[in-house]
């Protein structure tokens, strides 16, 4: 079975201060991640993804995300919050397993910048 | 440079009625999918097509009926419209389906049933 979960549903920092998001995971298979970035009224957007490649996983927009399969978590993180990273995150999990394939999303966890 | 395009971008329907939301892409993607987006509950799957001619249920597919005739376009079919479908529907495509492909989003359609 496949779940994720992220374990903030709002995360509020300040201006150049650092953003930590966090997303367990949970596959029977080796699975594929993701973290998008949804602004208001808006789609959602590829920050990065994990496909068995490095661990550490640079996306876009200065964000970055480490696979650590003994914790089975993906956080996101960045060093320095902008005022334009205020928005929605979503971590997802995708794979296969038997008889099927399943992508998964979390709930979401939104960002807060304060100036 | 489109992508993905979904129209209308806002709808307000009586309950009972029909509509159909349009989705299309430009990317020649064999893969397109339809979510609905509810408050803390993330993205849920509602039928999806690996191909031209080929559909299949998602997680919450009662209420909704899907075709695709065209690698280009699929559209999500609404057959008698209820309060519980007030949602923010989000169509995407990805290169096929598979673990490792990323999905494109359209800037979705909110819908409102009343």
């Amino acid at each position: 079975a496949q779940s994720v979960t992220q374990l903030d549903s709002h995360v509020s920092v300040s201006e150049g201060t650092p953003v930590l998001l966090r997303c367990n995971y949970s596959s029977s298979y080796s699975p594929s991640l993701f973290w998008y970035v949804q602004h208001p009224n808006k789609g959602l957007q590829l920050l990065l993804k994990y496909t068995s490649a490095a661990t550490l996983v640079k996306g876009i927009n200065g964000f970055e995300a480490e696979f650590k399969k003994s914790e089975t978590s993906f956080h996101l993180t960045k060093p320095s919050a902008h005022m334009s990273d205020a928005a929605e995150y979503f971590c997802v999990v995708s794979g296969g397993y038997t008889g099927g394939f399943k992508t998964i999303f979390g709930a979401g966890t939104r960002l807060f910048v304060k100036a | 440079n489109a992508g993905v395009t979904q129209t209308p971008k806002f709808q307000v329907l009586k309950t009972g009625q029909s509509m159909t939301l349009q989705c299309a892409q430009d990317m020649n993607h064999e893969y397109m999918s339809w979510y609905r987006q509810d408050p803390g509950m993330g993205l849920r799957l509602i039928h999806y097509s690996v191909g031209a001619g080929i559909t299949d249920q998602g997680e919450v597919p009662n209420g909704y009926n899907v075709s695709r005739s065209t690698t280009e376009d699929f559209p999500l079919r609404l057959l008698s419209a209820a309060p519980s479908q007030t949602s923010v529907y989000f169509c995407a495509s990805s290169k096929r389906q598979g673990g490792n492909q990323p999905q494109h989003f359209g800037d979705g359609t909110r819908l409102s049933i009343l």
